[in-house]
């Protein structure tokens, strides 16, 4: 079992549309980040977070610790929004090194 | 803004050669990483340097592969024998302290033919 796994994997939307990807994790952590990747193949980090909501222009992420859930959503959507996000967590022991969910690829459309 | 460069962008070896992939972290950044995403996969961690020694590594971190941090600023990673399943997208990320967000260089690819 993976120890990130996000849904949906693939997303079609409308410009406009309210945007939300699912994360779920099993594993003990200290942040959960959201990446997004774009095709060129660069990764860019969106959110850091350990608890509660943070906003950040058109996107909120949400954490709850103890369901080990978390969401990100994309208000208003547009197509330069589409791109591959990324749900990745730090562990709570050792480096902080990321284990990386699969990624949800977004496609919005005019 | 500070920001990880990588170089090469994109690298053409042969199977056997040694490659050397360079990263150059944020200045006053303190933890290093490398992770590897081979095409149409997730992204993976490979190794993480701290206090330049290695901190952890992960499986596919074997004999083949090692770490440098040789002046101060680069941070390298040296894979000995490339072989054919190493062809992948590789990304150095750096971050300032254990509570900060991790930034990402651009990556290298490294096709292994």
């Amino acid at each position: 079992k993976n120890e990130v796994e996000q849904s949906p994997q693939n997303l079609t939307a409308q410009e406009g549309e309210f945007i939300t990807i699912n994360c779920s994790y099993s594993v003990g952590i200290s942040a959960l980040h959201w990446l997004q990747q774009h095709p060129g193949g660069g990764i860019v980090s969106l959110f850091m977070l350990s608890s509660g909501k943070k906003k950040h222009g058109r996107l909120i992420a949400t954490i709850n610790i103890q369901e080990k859930h978390s969401s990100l959503h994309i208000t208003a959507s547009h197509p330069r929004d589409s791109a591959v996000y990324i749900c990745a967590v730090a562990s709570n022991q050792g480096a902080q090194k990321l284990v990386f969910g699969q990624g949800t690829r977004l496609t919005i459309n005019p | 803004e500070p920001e990880v460069t990588q170089t090469p962008s994109h690298q053409v070896t042969q199977m056997g050669q040694e490659v050397i992939l360079r990263c150059v972290p944020i200045s006053n950044h303190l933890y290093f990483y490398w992770y590897r995403q081979i095409l149409g996969q997730k992204v993976e961690f490979l190794v993480s340097f701290y206090n330049n020694e290695i901190s952890e590594k992960s499986e596919i971190f074997d004999d083949q592969f090692s770490v440098e941090r040789p002046d101060g600023s680069n941070f390298t990673l040296k894979i000995r024998s490339t072989k054919l399943e190493d062809s992948a997208m590789y990304f150095c990320a750096s971050i300032r302290d254990s509570n900060y967000e991790q930034y990402f260089g651009p990556g290298t690819r490294l096709t292994v033919t």
